[in-house]
């Protein structure tokens, strides 16, 4: 089975922390994404890499940065967490002949005081 | 923008009845179209897709119906189980690679014994 890891479950930071999220999938998967998932909004595309140390921007990317140095991880970087960055971060991949199911991981629900 | 929308954003039906879940785009470039179930606790996982050039699709207990005319997609749920409750997402894949998706808001699917 593929498994999509995600770094904490719950995080709570402070207005100001630079705040990394880890994601891990162990089945070799070139694409990944970032996600935020906020009630009546449904998931929005944060930035996706479809290689290692490429990166492309999806729909929300200010406030963000990505880094992925090894295939199997992928990282969000909030470089300067604001309160209207609380929300739930998905990670999810993709294999390359199968790029409209991708395998999330269960989420880090990040809370930003 | 292009969008991905929800008629409704909730449903509830009695264990046994079937359901219907619908979902309205904007965007005629998209190559395909995708539901996604995601129970509390958990990451959204692929249920089942269909491509642009069809019209109907059907899995184990779970039917996607397309209507390119009207920009409508449908997903049908056999005699719905309590395990059927969950928030249900349309996805819509455009021309781009990659794959990446545009989500819609989710319905909440609330089936009772």
């Amino acid at each position: 089975d593929v498994k999509v890891t995600q770094s904490s479950r719950y995080l709570v930071k402070r207005t100001g922390e630079k705040v990394f999220l880890e994601c891990v999938q162990d089945m070799d998967h070139e694409n990944m994404f970032w996600y935020r998932q906020d009630p009546g909004l449904g998931l929005r595309l944060i930035y996706f890499s479809y290689d290692v140390k490429m990166k492309e921007k999806g729909d929300i990317p200010e406030g963000y940065s990505v880094s992925r140095e090894k295939k199997e991880r992928f990282s969000l970087i909030l470089e300067s967490a604001s309160t209207n960055q609380t929300s739930m971060y998905l990670c999810a991949s993709s294999p390359p002949n199968r790029h409209n199911e991708q395998f999330f991981g269960p989420g880090t629900r990040l809370t930003v005081l | 923008g292009e969008s991905v929308g929800l008629h409704l954003p909730t449903l509830s039906v009695q264990e046994g009845d079937n359901s219907i879940i619908n979902c309205a785009y904007s965007n005629s470039a998209s190559d395909y179209f995708i539901w996604y179930k995601q129970e509390s606790g958990k990451g959204p996982q692929f249920i089942i897709d269909i491509r642009s050039n069809m019209d109907k699709r059907q899995g184990q207990r779970v039917t996607v119906l397309l209507n390119k005319t009207v920009k409508h997609l449908s997903l049908q749920i056999a005699a719905t189980q309590p395990g059927d409750s969950a928030v249900y997402f349309c996805a819509e894949g455009g021309g781009t690679s990659y794959g990446k998706l545009t989500f819609g808001q989710g319905t909440i699917l609330t089936v009772h014994p």
